[in-house]
């Protein structure tokens, strides 16, 4: 069964860019009419789309991220990864990497599954 | 600031029925996209539990089921059991600002 697993350091100082990469095991992250996304939760807080891309490069990000947002894909290491610029103390979270899916191809009824365990990245001087 | 607005809490005694709510408007759950439902036990990663509105995963038991209604959706929960306190989001897909996927505002459930 496909396993994720997010990497990246868990400090960034304030205005410099989050980096984050997400590993795929147990399957190929070109096959299939898979969107592989990152979302993330605030400390106490609920979950929020961040983004995904499709193995084809195609990208979709959340309107609120757009102009910092970063994704690509690395077919050989089988991983695609995340960046974020400019970062502030409300990018405090945990990131998550997950893959979306729809079983009528329609992109917009993804739903994710399965989750990375989840990365904790601390904007912080 | 989520466009699906679920209730804070929810609360119930072992072996009852519970309900959670997950409202949203016309560029969302009222346009026709499906809602997808998902538990999150305290630090872990969430974990999908209804997709396509009304279908479970491989692996999860009958006492979970979805349903969805004009513009809102729920999650019921019957045989409450320990084990079910945790976190739910639903998610669907709002057509607003370009697209997105977007999540509920989180139900914490409480066994009593």
């Amino acid at each position: 069964q496909v396993q994720l697993q997010e990497s990246g350091p868990g400090l960034v100082k304030p205005s410099q860019t989050l980096s984050l990469t997400c590993t795929v095991s147990g399957g190929s992250i070109s096959s299939g009419d898979y969107y592989w996304s990152w979302i993330r939760q605030p400390p106490g807080k609920g979950l929020e789309w961040i983004g995904s891309i499709y193995h084809s490069g195609n990208t979709y990000s959340n309107a609120s991220l757009q102009s910092r947002f970063t994704m690509s894909v690395d077919r050989p290491e089988n991983q695609f990864s995340l960046k974020l610029t400019s970062v502030t103390a409300a990018d405090t979270a945990v990131y998550y990497c997950a893959r979306a899916f729809s079983v009528s191809s329609k992109r917009e009824d993804n739903w994710f599954d399965p989750w990375g365990q989840g990365a904790l990245v601390i904007v912080s001087s | 600031q989520s466009v699906l607005t679920q209730p804070p809490s929810v609360s119930g005694a072992p072996g009852q029925r519970v309900t959670i709510s997950c409202t949203g408007s016309s560029s969302n759950i009222g346009a026709g996209y499906d809602v997808h439902w998902y538990r999150q036990l305290p630090g872990t990663a969430p974990k999908l539990l209804i997709y396509g509105n009304s279908d479970r995963p491989s692996g999860v038991p009958d006492r979970f089921s979805g349903s969805k209604s004009g513009t809102s959706a729920s999650l019921a929960i019957s045989g409450l059991r320990a084990e079910d306190e945790a976190d739910y989001y639903c998610q669907s897909y709002d057509s607003r600002l370009g697209g997105s996927w977007v999540f509920g505002t989180g139900t914490k459930v409480t066994v009593l």
